[in-house]
Formats: structure tokens, C-alpha cells, sequence
């Protein structure tokens, strides 16, 4: 199995200065047709996941632009550009290179 | 825009069989690959196994002698079947689609449903 590793496991951020989560995988995700299999998940409490960043950098429909995603290969990142109090729950980043799908353990952001 | 909806037993007694049924509305189920997921509480999430509407299926190895994901079209809904269950099992579980244009991103979820194990 792809073990996904995420760090901070706990970010707390005064509204409107930037966060950033990151996320390794124990092995690549770049796929042979060339795009990176990881997606970023925000679940806010009592909800089901969000999709946030797909295909590594690709923004969800509807999600606003202080979202984005970079990395390559086994390192990827997620950045909010300026923190707002909505921002607040569990992101997870999961890859989908390959069956069994996993998860990060999770980072908990918590708005000051 | 695909709506799903969990339905199901809340309560099941160690080493029977749990079952659940995901509605779908909105969706055609040729367009998308139809998955579980689930996350036992304060934890986080694991992936289940999906279904096509072809039949084809993939299971997480750590489930996979247990559960079973199909499809009933004529239902408009897939359902999700795990024997044998334990205390483990107990999470709440969650249907969503997979899509290949996205890098099978779930992007449609259900709201979740929690399913206790206990006598």
C-alpha cells in the first residue's frame, strides 16, 4: 500500500495569513500518462469530505483561488493563501494512483 | 449534480452481516465508478472498494474476504455488504462517485451514515 504522511497534524492560523499542509507519499504518483494521482480533501466538522485540489493542483468547482496545490512525484503541498474562519476542519490528502486508495492521517486547522 | 444518500441499519450485532444502500440521483451509472468509504469516529478515512455498473469491482485487501459492492440500476442505487463484523467496524460510512477525468478524485459524497457493531 501507498502510505500517505502529512504534516503539520495540527495548525492553528490567525485569520488572514497564509497556511500550509504538506504531504508525502511513500512512493510516487505520477502516473505514465503523465498526471499526479494525489487530491485534497477538506472535511468540516459533522460533513463528509470536500473535494478541494484535484490531479494535484486542479481546483474543485467552486472552491475559491486562496486554494491551491503544487508538488511532484513524492512531496505535494496545499496552500491557503489567507486563512478564513470557514477554512476551519480536517484536510486530508489522498492518492488514487493505485487500489488500496489511501489517506494522510489528517491535519487539523483551527482558526485563532 | 449527483445526490447520494446512505440508508440503512444503524445498529448491527457482532459477526452479522452489515448492509447499506447508497441512492443516486442526478447521475448516469455508466459515467461513473461507485465507491465506499468509511471513518470510525475521531479517526480518519479509509477506502472500501467500487463498483461499476458493468460489474467490475476492486476491494481493499484489508476487507476484501468480507464485503461485497454492487449495483442495481433498476434501483438507481448500490449497496455495500460487510459479514462478519466486529467492533472495528463500527464508523460511520460514506457512498461517493469516482470519476476517471478527475484522477478518480471523489467528488460527489453521500452525508455519511453511522453504523455501530454491538450486542
Amino acid at each position: 500500500d501507498i502510505v500517505m504522511t502529512q504534516s503539520p497534524l495540527s495548525l492553528p492560523v490567525t485569520p488572514g495569513e497564509p497556511a500550509s499542509i504538506s504531504c508525502r507519499s511513500s512512493q510516487s504518483l505520477l502516473h505514465g500518462n503523465g498526471k499526479t494521482y494525489l487530491h485534497w480533501y477538506l472535511q468540516k466538522p459533522g460533513q463528509s469530505p470536500q473535494l478541494l485540489i484535484y490531479l494535484g493542483s486542479d481546483r474543485a468547482s467552486g472552491v475559491p483561488d486562496r486554494f491551491s496545490g503544487s508538488g511532484s512525484g513524492t512531496d505535494f503541498t496545499l496552500k491557503i493563501s489567507r486563512v478564513e474562519a470557514d477554512d476551519v476542519g480536517v484536510y486530508y490528502c489522498m492518492q488514487a494512483l493505485q487500489t488500496p486508495y489511501t489517506f494522510g492521517q489528517g491535519t487539523e486547522l483551527e482558526v485563532k | 449534480q449527483v445526490q447520494l444518500q446512505e440508508s440503512g441499519p444503524g445498529l448491527v450485532k457482532p459477526s452479522e452481516t452489515l448492509s447499506l444502500s447508497c441512492s443516486v440521483s442526478g447521475g448516469s451509472f455508466s459515467s461513473y465508478y461507485w465507491t465506499w468509504f468509511r471513518q470510525p469516529p475521531g479517526k480518519g478515512l479509509e477506502w472500501i472498494g467500487y463498483t461499476y455498473y458493468s460489474g467490475t469491482t476492486d476491494y481493499n485487501p484489508s476487507l476484501k474476504s468480507r464485503v461485497t459492492i454492487s449495483v442495481d440500476t433498476s434501483k438507481n442505487q448500490f449497496s455495500l455488504k460487510l459479514s462478519s463484523v466486529t467492533a472495528a467496524d463500527t464508523a460511520v460510512y460514506f457512498c461517493a462517485t469516482l470519476e476517471n477525468k478527475n484522477g478518480y478524485a471523489p467528488d460527489y459524497w453521500g452525508q455519511g451514515t453511522l453504523v455501530t457493531v454491538s450486542s
